[in-house]
């Protein structure tokens, strides 16, 4: 356990439906993050947020909504998503950045994607 | 992009040998970390490597890092069947929480 969970690890939704992943992390970071993995691609950053701030959205559809509600809470809010969204969904979490560099991640179980 | 490239994408050896992958990338950074990911899972932190150092060890971990060449290598000594998995370098550039992954290498270790 990394102290970062998920929920759920599968879903499965039409491209019509509303849907929404959940992580909460019990480390007392300050930084969270939601990934997106795709097979033969490299690990996609999507959103960073520092102290409940948006601070990094990197080009990500308006179909993905994020939301952090506090520090130690993170939802990803998914409406009408396409069949090339499917794909593995990490969640991390971090302490904020620092002078000296960054900090190591921690990174939940992932929720499977599967649109259809 | 900054992304790390790990190298190579495959590697196949018995257990008990060592196993060494690569990671380069291409603008300056302030650290380099490396991630273990088993098959459908999240990722695990290995080890931290600083701007500033050449050489980490952890456990049967060895990481090394030249600044000037923008590469790093992981050796895996003693190789375990449990070792088996896909392994990451994550860069950052300083810019702030941005950490740029590559597409790893999936190692397999054959008992």
């Amino acid at each position: 356990e990394t102290g970062v969970t998920q929920t759920p690890r599968h879903l499965v939704m039409g491209m019509t439906n509303k849907k929404s992943l959940k992580c909460e992390q019990h480390l007392g970071h300050n930084a969270m993050y939601w990934y997106k993995q795709s097979a033969k691609k490299p690990l996609e950053l999507m959103f960073v947020y520092n102290f409940k701030e948006q601070t990094e959205n990197n080009s990500v559809p308006s179909r993905f909504s994020p939301e952090c509600p506090n520090s130690s809470h993170l939802f990803l809010h998914l409406h009408t998503l396409q069949p090339e969204d499917s794909a593995l969904y990490l969640c991390a979490s971090s302490q904020l950045v620092s002078l000296a560099g960054s900090y190591e991640q921690y990174f939940g179980p992932g929720t499977r994607l599967t649109v259809t | 992009s900054q992304q790390g490239e790990e190298d190579p994408q495959a590697l196949s050896i018995q257990e008990g040998e060592n196993a060494t992958m690569n990671c380069s990338y291409k603008t300056s950074i302030n650290n380099l970390q490396w991630y273990r990911q088993n098959s459908g899972r999240g990722l695990v932190h290995l080890i931290l490597i600083r701007s500033n150092e050449r050489e980490k060890h952890s456990g049967r971990l060895r990481v090394t890092l030249d600044t000037s060449k923008k590469s790093s290598s992981l050796l895996i000594t003693a190789s375990r069947a449990a070792d088996t998995a896909s392994y990451f370098c994550a860069t950052d550039a300083g810019t702030g929480n941005q950490f740029y992954f590559g597409t790893g290498t999936s190692l397999t270790v054959i008992p």
